[in-house]
């Protein structure tokens, strides 16, 4: 069965500290790594797709990172407007499997 | 309108009543899903349906039943609700289901449902 780990639970950082999310994840042929962002009360927002180790996609403040067990989300100086709950989600055995998500909170 | 549009945003209802969640994707999309979401939890998988066809039912209790009349439109009719089952109901929709695509899966904003 599929597994996707996510790390921290949260993280609350100052305007302009950068710092990493992680997500952890067991798979039998990975297919395709997501990140997600989610805004309280909407529905997750796609952010990037990787699809095999040591590929880097990068968005603004963003940057996401993949090896073969796990996957990072950069943050560099992130802003107040970056605060939402990140979510991981692994396509393996044709279905998407999810983390619980990491909730960041950029304080001004 | 684009994207994937859920209604109503917000619902609550008591649990001898009946309601449905509505779903719509203006994508092309031939996959349609419902998730629920709850706090502390994964996303957890409902029901898949590709091109109408239900493909995936993840062992959700009868009192949800989908429907899916065509690939654009989803419901999910809610009756004899327990306050358990008030979450995030989230719709979402792909090219198919046999594939994640560049883009996973595209998501409505959801409905808040609240069984009291």
């Amino acid at each position: 069965e599929d597994q996707v780990t996510q790390s921290p639970e949260a993280l609350r950082l100052q305007e302009g500290e950068s710092s990493s999310l992680n997500c952890s994840y067991t798979v039998s042929g990975l297919r395709g790594l997501f990140w997600y962002r989610q805004d309280p009360g909407k529905g997750p927002e796609f952010l990037f797709t990787l699809y095999s180790a040591g590929e880097e996609k990068e968005k603004e403040r963003l940057k996401a990172t993949l090896t073969k067990k796990e996957s990072f989300l950069h943050i560099t100086a992130p802003k107040p407007e970056d605060s939402a709950t990140y979510l991981c989600a692994v396509w393996g055995n044709y279905k998407l499997t999810f983390g619980k998500g990491t909730l960041l909170t950029v304080n001004p | 309108e684009t994207g994937v549009t859920q209604t109503p945003r917000h619902l609550v209802m008591g649990m001898t009543n009946k309601k449905s969640l509505k779903c719509e994707q203006h994508l092309g999309h031939n996959a349609m899903y419902w998730y629920k979401q709850s706090a502390k939890k994964p996303l957890e998988l409902m029901f898949v349906y590709n091109f109408k066809e239900q493909t995936e039912n993840n062992s959700v209790p009868s009192r949800f039943s989908p429907e899916c009349p065509n690939s654009s439109h989803l419901f999910l009719h809610l009756h004899t609700l327990q306050p358990e089952d008030s979450a995030l109901y989230l719709c979402a929709s792909s090219q198919d289901s046999g594939t994640g695509g560049n883009y996973g899966y595209t998501f409505g904003s959801g409905t808040r449902l609240t069984v009291v």
